[in-house]
């Protein structure tokens, strides 16, 4: 089955400076992956999300990269301000025989931004 | 829209015993998916159910089911509850199954 690996853990950065979370994943028949962020305490909330169709994604000071070949994703904060601190969750479905599998997630970056 | 409803928010139960979670989606999402969050294992799909049919499931043991009924409504049962069940139970509602799936506040288990 497919299995997501996600790093750091943990990461702290500057208010200001740029933040990437990278995972990947095994199942080449993944064909969606989003993105969570979940504050202390809160439910996650998706904040982006990619199919298979397409490398890039933008909205505003988020980003997200799918490599296919190479079977990995990244997000990229720019800009990151105090209230970008929280849990990030990277997750990946696949489609099989025409029915959606699953979505199966990393187990999360706890990032921090120091004023 | 109201967003994905869950309750109760919190239980505190003693091993043994058994429990039901609920999760109302949000109105027309006829998907919903359960997962068990844990600070060691993350976020862990449990199971989904689309029209009332269970389409599919984790890896968790014959003690954790669930069900779905017409007015898409879901619940999960958890029998003979275990120290190791505690953890926050989270359901996700989507439109269809493809769709992006958006989180209820979750149910916090305590097994005591």
């Amino acid at each position: 089955g497919e299995n997501v690996e996600q790093h750091p853990s943990t990461l702290s950065v500057q208010e200001g400076d740029s933040a990437v979370i990278k995972c990947t994943y095994s199942d080449s028949a993944s064909n969606y992956f989003p993105w969570y962020k979940q504050e202390l305490g809160k439910r996650p909330q998706l904040i982006i999300d990619i199919r298979s169709n397409v490398g890039e994604k933008k909205d505003q000071r988020i980003a997200v990269t799918l490599n296919k070949t190479a079977k990995h994703f990244s997000l990229h904060i720019t800009e990151t301000q105090p209230e970008d601190s929280a849990v990030y969750f990277c997750a990946a479905r696949g489609s099989y025989g025409g029915s959606q599998g699953n979505l199966i997630f990393g187990k999360g970056t706890k990032l921090s931004v120091k004023p | 829209k109201a967003g994905v409803t869950q309750t109760p928010r919190y239980l505190i139960k003693t091993r043994g015993q058994q429990v039901t979670l609920s999760c109302s989606p949000i109105s027309g999402h006829r998907s919903v998916s359960w997962y068990q969050q844990t600070p060691g294992q993350g976020l862990q799909f449990l199971f989904e159910y689309f029209s009332e049919t269970q389409r599919n499931k984790g890896n968790f043991p014959g003690r954790f089911s669930g069900r779905q009924f017409s007015n898409s409504r879901s619940e999960m049962n958890v029998s003979t509850l275990e120290l190791g069940d505690s953890a926050l139970y989270l359901c996700a509602s989507s439109l269809l199954a493809r769709d992006e799936q958006f989180f209820g506040p979750g149910t916090r288990l305590t097994v005591l």
